[in-house]
């Protein structure tokens, strides 16, 4: 089936520290979206990637979606403790269904 | 403006003892879909529902789970009999059809079968 692999399973920073994940797809995607669940909330939409090399920034997020629209990236730029939680990735391959990553679980220590 | 809205927040119930869990979703999206949560498995569609149709329900785990929508205003969930394996967190989650579709979750149902 289709599948959306997204690395590594966990990250452990340092405060101020940098973060990025990762999300890969064997086949090309229609789009890409980016969702956090914070510990003990349920995941929340970030924002979404439609454009083949689109680039998008929130403050201190930059996503990323690939020239082949096969992977993407979420970068955070000085990791803060409010960052914490599970970032997922969800690549929708058409009939109007996502598939989800299996998350990255981000930690910061201060 | 009501995001999705899941019943019951947290449920407790013994090993062999129906649970329902209910959603309504979003008004005016027309997808549907009840997620499970675990550390061990992570997030995992179980069915998903497209004008109040069942679409995919390939992730259904076996026949004590099944889930309706007799409505585009609500959705249910129903393990029967329950096992202590099914103890997890389960989404609702609903969103509008077609290009770009961002998916809405609600606050979840915790459930602990004992």
């Amino acid at each position: 089936g289709q599948q959306v692999m997204q690395i590594p399973q966990y990250q452990h920073v340092q405060e101020g520290e940098d973060f990025t994940t990762y999300c890969n797809s064997s086949t090309t995607l229609s789009n890409i979206q980016w969702y956090k669940q914070r510990p003990g909330g349920h995941p929340v939409f970030l924002i979404q990637l439609v454009k083949s090399g689109e680039v998008k920034k929130q403050k201190r997020l930059t996503f990323q979606f690939g020239e082949a629209k096969k992977n993407s990236s979420l970068h955070i730029t000085a990791t803060q403790t409010t960052d914490v939680g599970t970032y997922f990735c969800a690549g929708e391959f058409g009939a109007g269904k996502s598939t989800f990553g299996d998350g990255t679980t981000l930690t910061v220590k201060p | 403006d009501a995001g999705v809205i899941q019943s019951p927040r947290h449920e407790v119930t013994e090993m062999g003892q129906e649970v329902t869990l209910r959603c309504k979703p979003i008004s005016g999206h027309n997808s549907l879909f009840w997620y499970r949560q675990t550390m061990m498995r992570g997030l995992e569609l179980l069915i998903y529902f497209n004008n109040n149709v069942p679409i995919d329900d390939s992730g259904m785990p076996e026949d004590r789970f099944s889930a309706k929508m007799p409505n585009a205003s609500f959705s249910t969930l129903k393990i029967q009999p329950s096992e202590p394996r099914d103890s997890a967190v389960y989404f609702c989650a609903s969103s509008t059809t077609g290009g770009g579709i961002t998916i809405y979750f609600g606050e979840g149902s915790w459930l602990t079968v004992v």
